[in-house]
């Protein structure tokens, strides 16, 4: 199976840019989707296909990837940035998640 | 706009057997594979199954296999999974999702409704 590493928790001071990172073996190789999570809700799609952003998610959010990891940007970061981010991949016609990671806005 | 309302959640015993629906409405639901996707109490997001938008092709991970259907009726805009054999580790909040594709692929998941809990438990 295809495993996607992410770093627990990510911290970053108000109004800084954020880089939360997602590990695979060659990751550059395929769509990359990115989701964030708040307490009790669902998650909400912010980047697909590695660096594509849906309608009504801010500039500040961006996405790339490349070789053997890909990476969200969160530039400006906001209190109400402050919430779970998952990625996502396709492999083997299965839909694989990484284990997330808790990003703090200080 | 997009609306995706599941219900059927709730508690079971060990090896019981639950079936989840999802009320989709908003898109014209026929054209668009569908997902479940879980989470357990404080865990992270588990993809659970996916479906093509006639029905024709399923797909499960290896953890629901054999135990766990998905199906859908596209006259009633439902999204179903029924799970027999249930286990104490399927506890979990239990999502349906949109893939933007009517095939089931390498696509993200759009669209999110708010989840249904299933509580495995004696």
């Amino acid at each position: 199976s295809y495993d996607l590493t992410q770093p627990l928790s990510v911290s970053v001071a108000l109004g800084q840019t954020a880089r939360i990172t997602c590990g695979g073996n060659n990751i550059g190789t395929k769509n990359v989707h990115w989701y964030l999570q708040k307490p009790g809700q669902a998650p909400v799609l912010v980047i697909y296909r590695d660096s594509n952003r849906p309608s009504g998610i801010p500039e500040r959010f961006s996405g790339s990837n490349s070789r053997h990891t890909a990476t969200l940007t969160i530039s400006r970061a906001q209190a109400g940035d402050e919430a779970d981010y998952y990625c996502q991949v396709w492999d083997s016609s299965l839909v694989v998640f990484g284990g997330g990671t808790k990003l703090t806005v200080l | 706009e997009v609306q995706l309302v599941e219900s059927g959640g709730g508690l079971v015993q060990p090896g019981g057997s639950l079936r989840l629906s999802c009320a989709a409405s908003g898109f014209t639901f026929s054209s668009y594979a569908m997902s479940w996707v879980r989470q357990a109490p404080g865990k992270g997001l588990e993809w659970v199954s996916g479906i093509s938008g006639s029905g024709g092709s399923t797909h499960y991970a290896d953890s629901v296999k054999g135990r766990f259907t998905i199906s859908r009726d596209n006259s009633k805009n439902t999204l179903s999974l029924q799970m027999n054999n249930l286990r104490a580790e399927d506890t979990a909040v239990y999502y349906c999702a949109t893939f933007p594709s009517y095939d089931y692929g390498d696509f993200e998941l759009d669209y999110w409704g708010q989840g249904t809990l299933v509580t495995v438990s004696s």
